[in-house]
């Protein structure tokens, strides 16, 4: 079973500042999905990524297949970034249909 | 842009009763799945359903809980006799294939609140 552990768990920034949350997971994995939740509970998904890096915008998405690591950076924060980050990975192998495992997500506010 | 759809967007029920939470995926997508989170905890995969049929489940996914597609657009999950643990949020995801580029599309959720 995989564990996915984030850190931090609660991040306060300052409007303009760079953010990093990390995630980790302990078992081999096919992909990787940030996912963002606003206050409403509603999930959207930011990046999927198997390996390297990703661009969207002012966040970058980077893995580390055999360190069983991945960032997510949000450049020049705004406080429109306010939100839960959850990090949520997909076993290796082929049996697992695309089945989610999440992290517990960090809380992130970000001050004007 | 497509979206997956839930309704309703909040249910209370009392302990004990049935409750149906129904949710549209994607049109165009063949892989479905249903994931809850209870208030201030992960969020937990239930199940996946592909193909008419459940493909993979958690130990969560009791006698208690079913899914259906009943008519090839929506997705339903049944709660036969709910219980104050069940008070969670419950979000429907759709995927068009099972590769590592294929994302996961999540619907708004569907609050269930059992008294």
């Amino acid at each position: 079973k995989n564990e996915v552990e984030q850190s931090p768990q609660n991040l306060t920034a300052q409007e303009g500042e760079f953010i990093t949350i990390n995630c980790s997971y302990s078992v081999g994995i096919s992909a990787l999905h940030w996912l963002q939740q606003h206050p409403g509970g509603g999930i959207v998904s930011l990046f999927m990524l198997s390996s390297g890096k990703k661009k969207h915008g002012r966040l970058i998405a980077t893995i580390n297949i055999q360190e069983k690591h991945s960032s997510l950076h949000i450049t020049a924060s705004h406080p429109r970034d306010s939100a839960v980050y959850i990090c949520a990975v997909i076993d290796a192998g082929g049996t697992s249909y695309g089945k989610l495992t999440f992290g517990q997500g960090t809380i992130l506010t970000v001050h004007p | 842009e497509p979206e997956v759809t839930q309704t309703p967007s909040h249910q209370v029920t009392q302990m004990g009763q049935e409750v149906i939470l129904r949710c549209v995926p994607i049109s165009n997508h063949l892989y479905f799945y249903w994931y809850r989170q209870i208030l201030g905890q992960k969020v937990e995969f239930l199940v996946s359903f592909y193909n008419n049929e459940i493909s993979e489940k958690s130990e969560i996914f009791d006698d208690q809980f079913s899914v259906e597609r009943p008519d090839g657009s929506n997705f339903t999950l049944k709660i036969r006799s709910t219980k104050l643990e069940d008070s969670a949020m419950y979000f429907c995801a759709s995927r068009r294939r099972v590769r590592d580029t294929d994302t996961q599309y999540f619907g708004p959720g569907t609050r269930l609140t059992v008294l």
